[in-house]
């Protein structure tokens, strides 16, 4: 089955700083993987995808993801935090349908 | 914003009723799904539909069922809520091969009493 991992249910950065938000998959065959951001009472929003091509996938609002196949991971990067960045962080990988599995979600706190 | 949209967004509810969550969507999109997302935010596929008259049971067990006449439509019914479906629950629809990506309704926020 595919699967991702979210280790970190919390991540804390001062704003400003590089952000870094973990995933790992494990799938058979080509991953389909995606990052997701989550607003307090809102649906989720597609951040960025890696399908094919460049290991490095860049995103919505200056996030950017890096595809790693030798260490199976997905870290979601963003080189400056800003304080509108908290949210929730869901990586994702498409299964054997069309549906997408999800990681348990990371909380990202940017402090002022 | 996607052009997909849920109603209501919040429904408190006591045990025992009949309840139908709305999802429509205006993208022409064939495949269109329902995640539950618990209150410790991990996300579980519970329905999906790859398009009219094609209905699939998720990973995670729901006594909820899915209906889709109209390629714009995708409503959840609870026959007989009880407050073990206390619970978000997020619509989706994707786009076509190559793309892959899904677009999320609001949600609603359902509480049975």
């Amino acid at each position: 089955a595919q699967s991702v991992a979210q280790p970190e249910d919390q991540v804390n950065v001062a704003e400003g700083n590089p952000l870094t938000v973990k995933c790992t998959y494990s799938v058979s065959g080509n991953p389909y993987l995606f990052w997701y951001v989550q607003y307090p009472n809102r649906g989720l929003q597609f951040l960025l995808k890696y399908i094919t091509g460049d290991n490095l996938v860049k995103g919505s609002y200056g996030f950017e993801a890096e595809f790693n196949k030798s260490q199976t991971s997905f870290h979601l990067k963003k080189p400056s935090a800003l304080v509108s960045d908290s949210a929730l962080y869901f990586c994702a990988v498409r299964d054997s349908g069309y549906a997408l599995n999800f990681g348990k979600g990371t909380s990202l706190l940017v402090t002022p | 914003e996607a052009d997909i949209y849920q109603t209501p967004r919040y429904l408190v509810i006591g045990t025992g009723k009949k309840i139908t969550l709305e999802c429509s969507q205006t993208m022409g999109h064939d495949k269109m799904y329902w995640y539950q997302q618990d209150p410790g935010m991990e996300l579980h596929l519970i329905h999906y539909s790859y398009g009219v008259n094609s209905t699939e049971k998720g990973d995670l067990s729901s006594e909820s069922t899915v209906s889709r006449i109209r390629t714009e439509h995708f409503p959840l019914t609870l026959e007989s809520a009880r407050p073990s479906h206390t619970s978000q629950y997020l619509c989706a629809s994707s786009d076509p091969i190559p793309s892959h990506e899904q677009y999320f309704g609001p949600g609603t926020r359902l509480t049975v009493t």
